[in-house]
């Protein structure tokens, strides 16, 4: 067990609906980052909040957004879904910022499967 | 771009044997790189950091190498059981707080 958590497990939604999806980071840990993971794929950097300020995005579009709050808790937004944005979405925290930080922590994912 | 690859996709052994995984990066500009555990449907577990200055670090049955100048890492797993039956993924961290995943392989220890 990591300690991080994440809502829901499973989710069902509709082309073109919004999605939240949620995370529970370690206490004390001020980093979390995002990750999508299509069927078969290696996990993919959508992007990191550090002290509830976006640090780094990967290659997605602005329809994925996400929020940090100062109890260690984030979410992750998704506009106007589309087919191709079913995976598994993994939320990881750690203890620091920056480019050097130590082991990230990874929750168990939620899944989304968009009809 | 940075592009990690991992050889091979799928490994199938009998348990008790010793085994090699392998990964590949592109990019040696690196800070650290990790080796993960994922069981089906589930999250990530870390089991090994290297450091971009070192070479190696051990776990238990778990040894990873790490060389940077030639963008490779493998990790060596002794005497594999079947609870070692998991995907292997390797991630390498650049300068954008930007962990790049490998595809993973596949691994089946058979009793």
């Amino acid at each position: 067990e990591t300690g991080v958590t994440q809502s829901p497990t499973h989710l069902i939604k509709t082309r073109g609906q919004q999605v939240t999806l949620r995370c529970s980071s370690q206490s004390g840990h001020n980093t979390v980052s995002w990750y999508q993971q299509a069927l078969g794929q290696g996990p993919q950097f959508i992007f990191q909040y550090y002290r509830e300020e976006e640090n780094g995005r990967g290659n997605f579009p602005p329809r994925f957004s996400g929020l940090q709050f100062p109890n260690y808790s984030s979410e992750l937004n998704v506009n106007a879904l589309e087919l191709d944005d079913s995976a598994l979405y993994l939320c990881a925290s750690s203890p620091s910022g920056g480019a050097n930080f130590v082991t990230q922590y990874f929750g168990p994912g939620t899944r989304l499967t968009v009809l | 771009k940075q592009e990690v690859t991992q050889i091979p996709a799928a490994l199938s052994v009998p348990e008790g044997e010793n085994l090699v995984l392998n990964c590949s990066f592109t990019d040696s500009a690196i800070y650290n790189l990790q080796w993960f555990r994922q069981d089906p449907g589930k999250g990530l577990t870390s089991l090994l950091l290297i450091q971009s200055s070192q070479r190696e670090q051990t776990s238990g049955r778990l040894n990873a190498s790490l060389d940077k100048s030639s963008g490779r890492s493998t990790l060596y797993i002794a005497a594999s059981q079947p609870g070692d039956s998991a995907t292997y993924l390797c991630a390498v961290l650049t300068g954008a707080n930007n962990l790049f995943f490998g595809t993973g392989t596949r691994l089946t220890v058979i009793p």
